[in-house]
């Protein structure tokens, strides 16, 4: 149980131009889910908290306007990552879980965003 | 301002050695210690540690935690290059999985 699907895995886009990638819980209903980015050789770090059916909580020195998070059922969460830069190039997860799942919090497989 | 730390933060070990990986941990609200061992790709969960002196085991990978002293361990046996990987400790501070992880140690086993 508690399979978390991400797509795209990789994607390349050009500056300026608007990115999508979709993190769905396959087999469970999570009404929170989280993204990540981590850098080359740098651990995950939290961006934000994305909440069914409200805003998603964005943490400090995320800028909310330009990574936008959609959670509109409780399968499907999505980062936009709008007008974006080479700076913006990183590997971004998504993670779900239940919290009394004694198999912890699930990622989805990432994706590889390079901006050129 | 909660912080997760580990050490060391690399180490090379031969086939068949021993790895001890640490996480130190100080936040305000614990409720639980994940590890997860990380390839390429996404992270993949390990173990997940609520309460204090209990080892978890699942084949050559064991852990233990010391929710007095905040800190676990992470103990690798009988090292195969397999285990070459980066491993995230992670603590989590609330029931819905938000996690903040240590910088991760990266672990080369050579043959």
């Amino acid at each position: 149980g508690a399979v978390v699907s991400q797509h795209p895995s990789w994607v390349i886009c050009k500056s300026g131009t608007s990115v999508k990638i979709e993190c769905r819980s396959l087999d469970f209903q999570a009404t929170t889910m989280f993204w990540y980015r981590q850098f080359p050789k740098q651990s995950l770090m939290l961006m934000a908290t994305s909440n069914e059916g409200s805003k998603a909580t964005y943490e400090q020195g995320v800028e909310k306007d330009k990574f936008l998070i959609n959670h509109a059922s409780l399968t499907l969460s999505t980062l936009t990552v709008t007008s974006a830069h080479p700076e913006d190039s990183s590997f971004y997860i998504c993670s779900a879980g239940k919290a009394a799942n004694n198999y912890g919090y699930t990622f989805g497989s990432g994706t590889r965003l390079t901006v050129v | 301002e909660d912080k997760v730390v580990q050490s060391p933060l690399s180490l090379v070990v031969h086939e068949g050695d021993t790895v001890t990986l640490n996480c130190s941990y100080e936040v305000t609200n614990f409720r639980s210690l994940l590890w997860y061992k990380q390839e390429k790709k996404a992270p993949t969960f390990l173990f997940m540690l609520t309460s204090s002196g209990i080892e978890k085991k699942s084949g050559r990978l064991s852990s233990i935690l010391d929710k007095k002293e905040l800190f676990s361990i992470l103990n690798i046996t009988a090292t195969q290059t397999g285990d070459s990987a980066v491993y995230l400790c992670a603590v989590s501070t609330d029931s819905w999985g938000k996690l903040q992880f240590g910088a991760g140690t990266q672990v080369v086993v050579t043959p």
